[in-house]
């Protein structure tokens, strides 16, 4: 069946543009999951989604960073105003159970958006 | 904070087995390790994962240590598609939420 799928791949902006991340996780995944992957480290965590519910922002590193799942399947990450620190590569995970109570369920990853703002 | 602690790179020739170690000396008893791998330029990709018994799949083999303080990832016959970054999870209840703790990895590379 279909992966996590997101878009764009790539994203150039200049600094100070806003950019909207889209991600369409795996179908009646309840949970879903944004991290940022600096180059060379391993991804960092940025929020998370049960349904429509944001459950935990704790990750996001600025108040220009915004997350919503409107109707509990496709999710936007939303920067406003970028500056170059955020250039990064912005994945998508999804689970079929709650993050809260899901304590084996893994995560399936998407390819990612690479944005690079210059 | 990163929970677990992994060499940063190896190599593995072509068609033996690849041993990947992870320490989390700091587990709880109610967390899981999760391994996973990136291969360049794709999102992470989910290999195994366990709580206190060794577990294998058609992947990979997993074993953890009785005190669970450390595993190990062995890849039974490793192919040049093998090559990627292997990161080792430890997965419980953070800030409310059963998020991932990446590390940076073991980037390992098979050797033809």
């Amino acid at each position: 069946g279909a992966g996590v799928s997101q878009s764009p791949r790539y994203k150039v902006a200049k600094r100070g543009q806003d950019v909207a991340l889209r991600c369409d996780p795996i179908s009646g995944h309840v949970s879903l999951f944004w991290y940022q992957q600096a180059l060379g480290q391993g991804p960092e965590f940025l929020t998370y989604f049960q349904n429509e519910a944001q459950l935990d922002k704790s990750g996001l590193p600025s108040d220009r960073f915004f997350a919503e799942r409107p109707e509990g399947s496709v999710s936007t990450l939303k920067i406003q105003r970028t500056q170059q620190e955020d250039s990064a590569v912005y994945l998508c995970a999804s689970s079929s159970r709650a993050g809260r109570s899901g304590t084996t369920y893994e995560q399936y990853f998407g390819p990612g958006t690479r944005l690079t703002v210059t | 904070d990163a929970k677990t602690t992994q060499p940063p790179s190896m190599d593995c020739a072509e068609g033996r087995a690849a041993n990947l170690p992870c320490n989390h000396s700091t587990i709880s008893g109610n967390e899981y390790v999760y391994w996973y791998r990136q291969i360049h330029s794709q999102g992470p990709q989910y290999i195994i994962h366990g709580l206190k018994n060794n577990e294998t799949n058609e992947m990979a083999s997993l074993i953890i240590t009785e005190d669970r303080k450390s595993s190990t990832l062995i890849l039974p016959h490793a192919t040049l598609r093998d090559t990627a970054v292997y990161y080792c999870i430890v997965r419980g209840l953070t800030s409310g939420t059963y998020k991932y703790i990446f590390g940076t990895g073991t980037r390992l590379k098979v050797l033809a």
